[in-house]
């Protein structure tokens, strides 16, 4: 059974604060994601990584760093946490070839920054 | 710009009809195309996915259309059950290093 699993479900950080979000997938995917959700603007990605070590800016980095240290582990840096980042994070792994294109979430972790 | 777009925020359906969720891109190099359903307070599910090169995919009450030549997906779910009730984001695949971009959702009820 495929896996993506976050580290937290629930995270209240304070402003200012440095927030780790893990993310650990067992399928041995290439790419990991990470996005976020809010109310009527959907899943806005934030980075991705198609291998380790290498990380693409999203359409919203603003705020935010990558780690990819070995293939199975994607890490999401809030350097100095805001109230405009409370939102829901969603972790995604996946690959992407000729004769299988999937790709799967882990159950989500909900920021609040107090 | 948006480069999914999926117009209707959201739809009500009656259970045992059919459901047919919309979906609209706007770059003609997207490869793939996937759908996934999600619950409140939880991560999306993947529920199926096309290549560029089919128009159509099926697996049990889900069919994925796609229409190249419209830069138009879409999904149905045949017969709707009670259960199917989510918020549903159509997604492609974009650039050299697999990018993964969703639309804003969908939003489907069905009633009994």
């Amino acid at each position: 059974d495929v896996k993506v699993t976050q580290s937290s479900r629930y995270l209240v950080k304070r402003t200012g604060e440095k927030v780790f979000l893990e993310c650990v997938q067992d399928m041995d995917h290439e790419n990991m994601f990470w996005y976020r959700q809010d109310p009527g603007l959907g899943l806005r990605l934030i980075y991705f990584s198609y291998d380790v070590k290498m990380k693409e800016k999203g359409d919203i980095p603003e705020g935010y760093s990558v780690s990819r240290e070995k293939k199975e582990r994607f890490s999401l840096i809030l350097e100095s946490a805001s109230t405009n980042q409370t939102s829901m994070y969603l972790c995604a792994s996946g690959v992407i070839r000729t004769d299988i294109t999937e790709a799967f979430f882990g159950q989500g972790t909900r920021l609040t920054v107090v | 710009d948006q480069q999914v777009k999926q117009n209707s925020p959201s739809l009500s359906v009656q259970e045992g009809r059919i459901s047919i969720l919309n979906c609209d891109y706007t770059n003609s190099m997207f490869d793939y195309f996937l759908w996934y359903k999600k619950y409140p307070a939880e991560g999306p599910t993947f529920l199926i996915s096309i290549s560029s090169i089919k128009d159509k995919n099926e697996d049990g009450r889900f069919t994925v259309f796609l229409n190249k030549s419209a830069k138009h997906l879409s999904l149905h779910i045949v017969p709707s059950q009670p259960g199917d009730s989510a918020v549903y984001f159509c997604a492609a695949i974009g650039g050299s290093q697999g990018n993964l971009i969703f639309g804003k959702g969908t939003k489907l009820s069905v009633k009994p």
